[in-house]
């Protein structure tokens, strides 16, 4: 079945410093792939999303790029600052499901 | 962009009562809403799907008489956790389909977070 691969956290970086989250995922066809994230206490906001392979998308100064030929959809900013601390969620939706499937999330802590 | 409102956000109730809550699209239309669980640091589990005038869809392993999905309109969906006990306390998003199915996203409301004590 579909599924979604997330590097572990915590990540703790200082401000300034690059970004770099790691997701992979497994699914049959051309699935749309996103990032959300979540800040405490609230619900997922839709950060950045692609629909197609070398597709890339970007936000807010982040950006990801679909790469078909490695699975993959990593996240990454030049320049974090601490209002980016929060929880990155990659996810996917497959061409055959419907159904939007959540890697279990990357903690961001960014200090001053 | 577009809104989704879910209300309550937080609750908290005795074991065996049963709570409701509500999720509300805002500015548009949403014949599909769905149901998710998360637990503390982990991600979120889809428990159903929720269309407009039919029975949800569940997800394998969610009980479908304890947790009762109603969409009786394309604004407004409910999830009824009935009877519930501590370990239904959880933090329960919904989230609603863009109506432009073309763009395959889906819009998030806030959360509610349920406590049974």
């Amino acid at each position: 079945g579909n599924s979604v691969t997330q590097m572990e956290g915590p990540v703790t970086l200082s401000e300034e410093a690059f970004l770099t989250i790691n997701c992979t995922y497994t699914a049959t066809g051309y699935p749309s792939l996103f990032w959300y994230v979540q800040y405490p206490g609230e619900g997922l906001q839709l950060l950045l999303k692609a629909t197609k392979a070398d597709d890339k998308g970007s936000n807010k100064g982040f950006e990801a790029t679909y790469r078909k030929e490695t699975t993959s959809f990593h996240l990454e900013k030049g320049s974090v600052q601490v209002s980016d601390s929060a929880v990155y969620f990659c996810a996917l939706i497959g061409s055959n499901t419907g159904k939007l499937i959540f890697g279990q999330g990357t903690t961001l802590q960014v200090k001053p | 962009g577009a809104v989704v409102s879910q209300h309550p956000s937080r609750v908290i109730c005795k074991s065996g009562t049963s709570v409701k809550i509500e999720c509300r699209s805002l500015d548009f239309q949403a014949t599909t809403m769905f149901w998710y669980r998360q637990f503390p640091k982990q991600s979120l589990m889809l428990m159903a799907t929720s269309n407009e005038g039919s029975k949800a869809t569940y997800e394998q392993g969610v009980e479908k008489d304890k947790f009762l999905i109603n969409h009786a309109s394309l604004t407004l969906s409910t999830l009824t956790v009935t009877s519930a006990h501590p370990e239904d306390s959880s933090f329960y998003i919904c989230s609603a389909r863009s109506p432009d199915l073309a763009k395959n996203i889906q819009y998030f409301g806030a959360g509610t977070r349920l406590s049974v004590l």
